[in-house]
């Protein structure tokens, strides 16, 4: 059975870097499938932040801009997501998935001084 | 982006209710819709995925339907524990967008 876990600091600072990792753990992170991040702001719907594949190819949503930044880790066999120039805004609870059917259990990342 | 409409955005059901959700695209997606299901606290659930293919170990009163741009999602009794807030979102290109959500909840 799959399982995903976030992990990271729950409080960054404005205009710092926000840096989440995902382990994977029942699975290879080489299978054929993509894995994403998600984030949904306190109250609010859901946000696609993009997916890689374990090639390193990935898609981000172009409303991040070239601030963020995903990558794969064949060794631990987990996942990364950065996110640069943070600002309250980007206060959310991250989830990382593989292909949707997946979910870690979230993480809250406050953005704040 | 393709933009992802749900409606309504909230309704209020009895148990034994037949409910159904709404979510229409911006463009044509084919069948490339899923719908999550998402509790308070908890991560989304896929309750569904090609539009109409029903998720393993989802209960059978979930069923989707659509295709283009028009999809349906059907609780076809509604229980206490389907009291959630749900998802759809296409999945044909990047960005992956969703809808704003449905909440449901007693009435």
């Amino acid at each position: 059975q799959v399982q995903l876990q976030e992990s990271g600091p729950g409080l960054v600072k404005p205009s710092g870097t926000l840096s989440l990792t995902c382990a994977v753990s029942g699975d290879s992170i080489s299978r054929s499938t993509w894995w994403s991040w998600v984030r949904q702001p306190p109250g609010k719907g859901l946000e696609w932040l993009g997916e890689i594949f374990h090639t390193g190819t990935a898609y981000y949503n172009p409303s991040l801009g070239s601030r963020v930044i995903m990558s794969v880790d064949k060794s631990k066999n987990q996942f990364s997501l950065k996110l640069t120039s943070v600002t309250a805004a980007d206060t959310a609870v991250y989830y990382c998935s593989k292909w949707y059917d997946t979910w870690g259990q979230g993480t809250l990342v406050t953005v704040s001084s | 982006d393709i933009q992802m409409t749900q409606s309504p955005s909230s309704l209020s059901a009895s148990v034994g209710d037949r409910v159904t959700i709404t979510c229409r695209a911006s463009q044509s997606i084919s069948n490339f819709l899923n719908w999550y299901q998402q509790k308070p606290g908890k991560p989304p659930k896929l309750l569904i995925f090609s539009a109409s293919n029903l998720q393993s170990g989802v209960p059978s009163r979930f069923s989707g339907s659509g295709s283009g741009t028009d999809f349906t999602l059907t609780i076809s009794s509604l229980q206490p524990e389907d009291l959630a807030t749900y998802y759809c979102q296409q999945s044909y290109a990047t960005p992956r967008t969703f809808g704003h959500g449905t909440k449901v909840d007693l009435k």
